[in-house]
Formats: C-alpha cells, sequence, structure tokens
C-alpha cells in the first residue's frame, strides 16, 4: 500500500529535550516536506526536499532541523523544543516538484512541549 | 507571494442539500494548482480535488465538484448530496510555480445536520 508513515503519532516532552519524528514514504518519491498546523493558521511549510542531501527553508523554519540521506525518509529534529512548537505536524510527499503534482500525507503527529 | 483566503470558519448544512465552500487565491505564477482537502476530527489530510490553472473544464470527482473562475480568482468547492460523514474541516490550497510548496487557507469547519 502506497502510503506516508510518521512516528511517533502522539508525544508529549519537555522543554530542551531533543526529539525527532521520523517520515517515510514508499513511493519512491522526490520531494518531500514538513508542514506545521494550528489552529486558525491553516499548514505552514517548515521544510521541504527536493532529493537526497538536498534540503530548504520553508516559511517557519525557526528551531528545527531536517536530513535526507535516503530518498525514503526525512525526518524532523527538534534541538531544543520550546513550547510554541506544541502543534500538529505533517510530513508530505510528491512525485516530483510542480505546481499540478499533488501531495500525499503522512497521518499527523500531535507534539505538546511542556 | 501566494495567498488562499477561505472566509468562512464554519458552515451548517443539511444532510442531502449542497454545500458550497469559498476559497479566493493570489498569485503572480501564470501556472499554478489548487487543491482542496479534506481533515476529518481524527485529523489526517485527504486529498480531494485538483483543478489546474489551465484546465479549461472545472474538475469534479464524484460528488465534489470545483467551481474555478479565474478572472475571480476563485475556486470554490461544492459538495452535493451531503453525507454525515462530510463533517469535517476543509482545507483549500495552492502549489504555484516552482511547486515547492502547498500554500494553505485557514479551512472551513463544515458541520452536517440530519
Amino acid at each position: 500500500e502506497a502510503q506516508v508513515t510518521q512516528n511517533p503519532r502522539y508525544l508529549i516532552t519537555v522543554t530542551g529535550k531533543k526529539l525527532t519524528v521520523t517520515c517515510s514514504q514508499n513511493m519512491n518519491h522526490e520531494y518531500m516536506s514538513w508542514y506545521r498546523q494550528d489552529p486558525g493558521l491553516g499548514l505552514r511549510q517548515i521544510y521541504y526536499s527536493m532529493n537526497v542531501e538536498v534540503t530548504d527553508k520553508g516559511d517557519v523554519p525557526e528551531g528545527y532541523k531536517v536530513s535526507r540521506k535516503e530518498k525514503r525518509n526525512f525526518p524532523l529534529i527538534l534541538e531544543s523544543p520550546s513550547p510554541n512548537q506544541t502543534s500538529l505536524y505533517f510530513c508530505a510527499s510528491s512525485l516530483y516538484l510542480g505546481e499540478q503534482e499533488t501531495q500525499y500525507f503522512g497521518p499527523g503527529t500531535r507534539l505538546l512541549v511542556l | 507571494a501566494q495567498k488562499i483566503t477561505q472566509t468562512q470558519p464554519g458552515m451548517f448544512v443539511q444532510e442531502k442539500e449542497a454545500v458550497t465552500l469559498d476559497c479566493t487565491y493570489d498569485t503572480s505564477d501564470p501556472s499554478y494548482g489548487l487543491f482542496w482537502y479534506k481533515q476529518p476530527s481524527s485529523g489526517e489530510m485527504i486529498f480531494l480535488i485538483y483543478q489546474g490553472s489551465y484546465d479549461q473544464q472545472n474538475a469534479t470527482e464524484g460528488r465534489y465538484s470545483l467551481n474555478f473562475q479565474k478572472a475571480r480568482k476563485s475556486a470554490n468547492l461544492v459538495i452535493s448530496a451531503s453525507q454525515l460523514g462530510d463533517s469535517a474541516m476543509y482545507f483549500c490550497a495552492m502549489r504555484g510555480g516552482g511547486g515547492n510548496k502547498l500554500t494553505f487557507g485557514t479551512g472551513t469547519q463544515l458541520k452536517v445536520e440530519l
């Protein structure tokens, strides 16, 4: 089954404790992206990757890191989480970078930073 | 810069009735794609329908249709014969030239009533 998976689905952590949210896709997609969703703001892009070892900042990259060492994986790293990073996070992928290509979303990761 | 505006924070519709969810957009890109996603209370993002900026006909997918008015920069979603399972948050999104991200609106919460 074609899918984007994220782990963990739910996470409660404390300020400053490093964490990683994993994202994996099995569709051989080149393009992957991370979004965060906050009430009243819709989804905003954090980082994206056009291919292995190629990443770039989105609209809200502060406090986050990413890496793309393999085509299928695109982990999101919070080196020192803060309460304002409490959010719902989505990983997404698409076959290529193009305005007509829809993105497929993972199930989401709900993060609470205390 | 791209912008998506959804002016209806919440809407109610009776079961079996049709409902229109509004979406207007702003972009300077000559080529772009418009998408609608459904987010049920469980949180996942479900792709519904796509309209390309050069498509001559309005997109349809089952009970979903997209009323695309390019001159007015609007891309309203029409759901026919509403069902209780249509109750969800609906997001309009646009992917512009270069296609490195989806720009989302703030969403419309739809509730279908008996």
